[in-house]
């Protein structure tokens, strides 16, 4: 069956653009998790929902990064006011409940 | 201090030979362990979990220390298709989010 997906895979932002960032995760999955991952890094969590109910988001590194989930399938980050120092691949990964999370290819964003 | 440590390498591995590494973690509530994987440019996929009895998968063997809070794998008869980075990743947390090492870079050489 079809993975994670997200769009889109590359995005070159101007410092102080505001950016949206997509992630379909897979059909049925309940928790779904954003992950940011800077060059040479491993992935750090940025926040988590169950549905609809965005449950932590004490990964967010600041107020200019929100992320929604309204009907508890697709995600949405945004970050506002971009800043070179948000250069990174954001992943998205879903899961059930307590199981494997399965992460999608990423999105790659370029801050100028 | 970050939840888990990792040397990065990178590890240069002479084909067929056997390469370990391991990483530490930092919050001893943590309740599941794990490897993944990541190909250049892709995104993380699961390797293996790790248990307290130790666990084996064809040419992967993976351990966890409790009392010494630290995480093991073993890669024998490296292939040239083994290299990647390898993420330890633990679970602590009760919305099961991930924290990753920075990843250990295996280089398999001919």
């Amino acid at each position: 069956g079809a993975g994670v997906s997200q769009s889109p895979r590359y995005k070159v932002a101007k410092r102080g653009q505001d950016v949206a960032l997509r992630c379909d995760p897979i059909s049925g999955h309940v928790s779904l998790f954003w992950y940011q991952q800077a060059l040479g890094q491993g992935p750090e969590f940025l926040t988590y929902f169950q549905n609809e109910a965005q449950l932590d988001k004490s990964g967010l590194p600041s107020d200019r990064f929100f992320a929604e989930r309204p009907e508890g399938s697709v995600s949405t980050l945004k970050i506002q006011r971009t800043q070179q120092e948000d250069s990174a691949v954001y992943l998205c990964a879903s899961s059930h409940p307590l199981n494997e999370q399965f992460f999608g290819p990423g999105t790659r964003l370029t801050v100028l | 201090r970050k939840e888990v440590e990792q040397d990065p390498g990178p590890f240069n591995v002479p084909e067929g030979a056997t390469v370990a590494f391991n990483c530490t973690y930092s919050n001893s509530a943590s309740q599941s362990f794990f490897w993944y994987r990541q190909d250049c440019r892709k995104e993380p996929k699961l390797l293996m979990s790790v248990y307290s009895s130790g666990n084996e998968d064809g040419r992967f063997t993976a351990q966890l220390n409790r009392a010494s809070q630290y995480i093991s794998l073993l890669i024998r008869d490296s292939k040239l298709s083994d290299s990647a980075t390898y993420l330890c990743v633990v679970n602590g947390g009760g919305n099961n989010r991930l924290a990753f090492g920075k990843g250990n870079q295996v280089v398999v050489i001919p």
